[in-house]
């Protein structure tokens, strides 16, 4: 059963909007979660994290909100740009040693 | 530093071989994972370690063997390969795996099939 889910599976914005991107989870115990990018035929490469007891964490143009009462967390990117045209997965942990990953979010950038 | 590395970066297997895939890293990382990637899943768990002589399993470890000599290298064994392996191995490695960040690197992927 997939405890992080992402269930966009594609996004296409607008060069300079706004990119949200949503991941849900079901598990209460998770105390860690993670955002990757990945480009087609690479490894995913780490974007932002934030534990559980904070409810924003901000990294230059990438926001990540977590709601732990709607176990709800996304990722904002302002402005986006065409370089972020990637796959977004989000990940969570609770133990510091496993990780679940939603299945993914393809955004597209259009200049 | 190189990172994480991963080979082969492509194997074609028949049914019922065995082969090792590599993985290493030269950051010091005790952390080090291996996940599969398959479409619409994401990627999954199959095994980690969190220092040299230590592993565990994770979501989906059946078919996949590991073992960890040395802090750099993490090879995951597949003894007898069926078409379900066919996939995309990533290897991972961080330098926390107990509590605080964990921000994990990981290598550009061995592409498996199984036939």
């Amino acid at each position: 059963d997939q405890q992080v889910k992402q269930n966009s599976p594609s996004l296409s914005v607008q060069e300079g909007r706004i990119s949200i991107l949503n991941c849900d989870y079901t598990n209460s115990m998770f105390d860690y979660f993670l955002w990757y990018k990945k480009y087609p035929a690479e490894g995913p490469t780490f974007l932002i994290s934030i534990s559980s007891i904070k409810d924003k964490n901000e990294d230059g143009r990438f926001t990540v909100f977590l709601n732990k009462s709607a176990k709800h967390l996304s990722l904002h990117i302002v402005p986006s740009q065409p370089g972020d045209s990637a796959v977004y997965f989000c990940a969570a942990s609770f133990t510091g040693n496993q990780f679940y990953f939603g299945t993914g979010t393809s955004l597209t950038v259009i200049p | 530093n190189a990172g994480v590395t991963q080979t082969p970066k492509f194997q074609v297997l028949k049914t019922g071989q065995s082969m090792t895939l590599q993985c290493a890293q030269d950051m010091n990382h005790e952390y080090m994972s291996w996940y599969r990637q398959d479409p619409g899943m994401g990627l999954r768990l199959i095994h980690y370690s969190v220092g040299a002589g230590i592993t565990d399993q994770g979501e989906v470890p059946n078919g996949y063997n590991v073992s960890r000599s040395t802090t750099e290298d993490f090879p995951l064994r597949l003894l007898s390969a069926a078409p379900s392996q066919t996939s995309v191995y990533f290897c991972a490695s961080s330098s926390k795996g107990w509590g605080g960040d964990h921000e994990q690197y990981f290598g550009p992927g061995t592409r498996l099939t199984v036939t």
